[in-house]
């Protein structure tokens, strides 16, 4: 089992550009996120899904735009790069039930991104 | 604000200590979970709580969940410098399915 895989781990983008982070997951998860992490912030929601065809906003989701048409990928754009938008992004996933649940989430390795 | 708050915020301590970190919120959850973080990489599930009172160990860390299920803790005994990283809570709602709500998460560093 690939878990979960985020693509690329690292890049760099002058402001204004716009770019994809790929995540895709084997596990036949419901449940994606994408969260960005900051020092000193923790990790901040930005969207998330329950499953295909079903996206909602997380705390920050201003900037970025997402979508799952299937259960595999969710991927995560960013319309315009801003310097403000430089952090480590990841990706995560979880099967989904009822709850209370038991399962915990699958996180990937990150994307590090810096905007110029 | 933060949904669930995380103390201490940052932890030094020297091998063989115990620790303990807090996890507290004025709201319910329907679980809670606890992961570590090692630099450069994501967070690793360590448990999942989901009872209110319930205590789960492994090996030498001990999670408890609050009888009302708004608090949580970690507590390590007899620290490890393999310990050394960062803890992160995070709850779930049962009103909000799919949403992961974390706290800022403790740093700790363990010193041979």
């Amino acid at each position: 089992n690939a878990g979960v895989t985020q693509t690329p781990k690292f890049q760099v983008l002058k402001t204004g550009q716009s770019m994809t982070l790929q995540c895709a997951q084997d596990m036949n998860h419901e449940y994606m996120s994408w969260y960005r992490q900051d020092p000193g912030m923790g990790l901040r929601l930005i969207h998330y899904s329950v499953g295909a065809g079903i996206t909602d906003q997380g705390e920050v989701p201003n900037g970025y735009n997402v979508s799952r048409s299937t259960t595999e990928d969710f991927p995560l754009r960013l319309l315009s790069a801003a310097p403000s938008q430089t952090s480590v992004y990841f990706c995560a996933s979880r099967r989904g039930d009822s709850p209370p649940s038991r399962y915990g989430y699958t996180f990937g390795s990150g994307t590090r991104l810096t905007v110029v | 604000t933060q949904l669930l708050e995380q103390s201490p915020q940052f932890l030094s301590i020297q091998e063989g200590e115990n620790l303990t970190v807090y996890c507290n919120s004025s709201s319910v959850f329907s679980s809670l979970q606890w992961y570590r973080q090692e630099p450069g990489e994501g967070p690793v599930l360590l448990v999942t709580v989901v009872t209110g009172g319930e205590v789960k160990k492994l090996k030498r860390l001990t999670f408890q969940f609050g009888d009302a299920r708004k608090d949580s803790s970690l507590h390590i005994t007899a620290a490890q410098p393999g310990d050394t990283g960062l803890y992160l809570c995070a709850g779930e709602r049962g009103s909000t399915l799919g949403r992961l709500y974390f706290g800022r998460g403790t740093q700790l560093t363990v010193w041979p």
